[in-house]
């Protein structure tokens, strides 16, 4: 049972242009969320969360909305560039006194062309 | 170096092997964690370590796998027996704090053959 679920194994978008990755979740319990990203042989680094608060949160070129009654969130890089060619993980802590206990979706290879 | 550092980076083994994964977190950082990922999967919890102690162990998936962090700094994941579905990245992580912004090592990449 996939908890956070990331549809699209992949998305090639050109450079300058707006990159949108797409997280849904089933778990209704969550309430915070964050994204990761990852460049191969090296480990995921963390990029942006948002808490169930808010339905934006914003850090420079990354944008992340929620969208809790759809229970979708998702990252917006706007310009792309091609140094954010990377896999990106959604992930969402299980809560309550499990916080530390990150579920993580598969993935999306994001490759910015050019 | 400042960040998580894991070793081997690489680790080949034969079915049915003993194997041993360290971890280094940063310094200062109590909070210790071991990921698993497999080919095409996202990062799976294995077990998190609040100083000494293994705080939860829920994700470790049998008990082949074990994990110590005596002195609240080092870590080290042991498999025993290891099987060829046992073949992925193990990553570690730690945080000076319970948190999701977890700071992550390169990885030790698992292969049973």
């Amino acid at each position: 049972d996939q908890q956070v679920k990331q549809n699209s194994p992949s998305l090639s978008v050109q450079e300058g242009r707006i990159s949108i990755l797409n997280c849904d979740y089933t778990n209704s319990m969550f309430d915070y969320f964050l994204w990761y990203k990852k460049y191969p042989a090296e480990g995921p680094t963390f990029l942006i969360s948002i808490s169930s608060i808010k339905d934006k949160n914003e850090d420079g070129r990354f944008t992340v909305f929620l969208n809790k009654s759809a229970k979708h969130l998702s990252l917006h890089i706007v310009p792309s560039q091609p140094g954010d060619s990377a896999v990106y993980f959604c992930a969402a802590p299980a809560g309550g006194g499990s916080n530390y206990k990150l579920t993580f979706g598969k993935g999306t290879l994001l490759t910015v062309n050019p | 170096g400042a960040g998580v550092s894991q070793t081997p980076s690489n680790k080949v083994t034969e079915k049915g092997k003993y194997v041993e994964l360290r971890c280094d977190p940063i310094s200062g950082h109590t909070a210790l964690y071991w990921y698993r990922q497999s080919l095409g999967q996202g990062p799976e919890f294995l077990i998190y370590f609040q100083g000494t102690g293994a705080a939860d162990d829920s994700g470790l998936p049998n008990d082949r796998f074990f994990a110590v962090r005596p002195e609240g700094s080092v870590s080290t994941l042991k498999i025993q027996r290891t099987e060829r579905g046992d073949s992925a990245v193990y990553l570690c992580a730690s945080s000076p704090q319970i948190t999701g912004e977890l700071f992550f090592g390169e990885g030790s990449r698992l292969t049973v053959l």
